[in-house]
């Protein structure tokens, strides 16, 4: 089936780094977008991937392995308005939305 | 100016009530989706359409209905207004097989069904 799992909560400090973490499942794979929602706001599109590996777009990255399902969202020089909620989502094979993560809420901290 | 608009921005009604949430782009996109935002369920697809006059089903379409009058416009109708239809509303539009597309996003609406 149709799957998409991140972890709850995130906590880190100001200027370091948080890697936000993804695993999905599903029939066939067209590839992964990353959003970020602040709080009481709309998704914002941050990147999409679809091929294995890093790609960095400078203080986002994010990384791609196909084979284990696994994606993640690396945020560096973190700095407080990075507070937010961090959401993956996947296409299914059955409809030209995305399914989405419950979103991983990201809080820095000085 | 931004690109996706929706209207009303908070909105409550009765059980058995009549809503219309509306949706406008002018993004020139093709694709246009209704999803709903609950805690802990996250962001679900409720509709979708590729172009006015077309509508497809999402995730979880029971209790909705939705019209594509225009490439601007996408409606979402709830004849029968439900408490379980308590939720935030997203509309979004993308300009390609939507499916892995960059989708821009309204400022959602609030629907709260007494």
């Amino acid at each position: 089936g149709q799957g998409v799992e991140q972890p709850a909560k995130l906590m880190s400090v100001e200027g370091t780094f948080a890697r936000v973490n993804c695993t999905y499942s599903t029939s066939g794979f067209n590839g992964l977008s990353w959003y970020q929602q602040r709080e009481g706001q709309a998704p914002v599109f941050l990147s999409y991937v679809v091929l294995d590996g890093l790609k960095d777009s400078g203080h986002f990255s994010t990384f791609l392995s196909r084979s284990n399902g696994y994606s993640y969202l690396l945020l560096t020089e973190l700095q407080i308005k990075d507070s937010a909620s961090y959401l993956c989502a996947v296409p299914p094979f059955y409809a030209q939305g995305l399914t989405f993560g419950l979103g991983t809420r990201v809080s820095v901290f000085p | 100016e931004a690109a996706v608009t929706q209207s009303p921005r908070n909105k409550v009604t009765v059980t058995g009530g009549n809503v219309t949430l509306s949706c406008r782009q002018t993004n020139s996109h093709n694709y246009m989706y209704w999803y709903r935002q609950d805690t802990g369920h996250g962001l679900r697809l409720i509709h979708y359409s590729y172009g006015a006059g077309n509508l497809q089903i999402g995730d979880v379409p029971d209790g909705y209905k939705a019209t594509r009058t225009t490439q601007e416009d996408f409606f979402l109708l709830l004849e029968l207004a439900s408490p379980s239809q308590t939720s935030l509303y997203f509309c979004a539009s993308s300009d390609r097989r939507g499916n892995y597309a960059e989708q821009f996003f309204g400022p959602g609406t609030r629907l709260t069904v007494l």
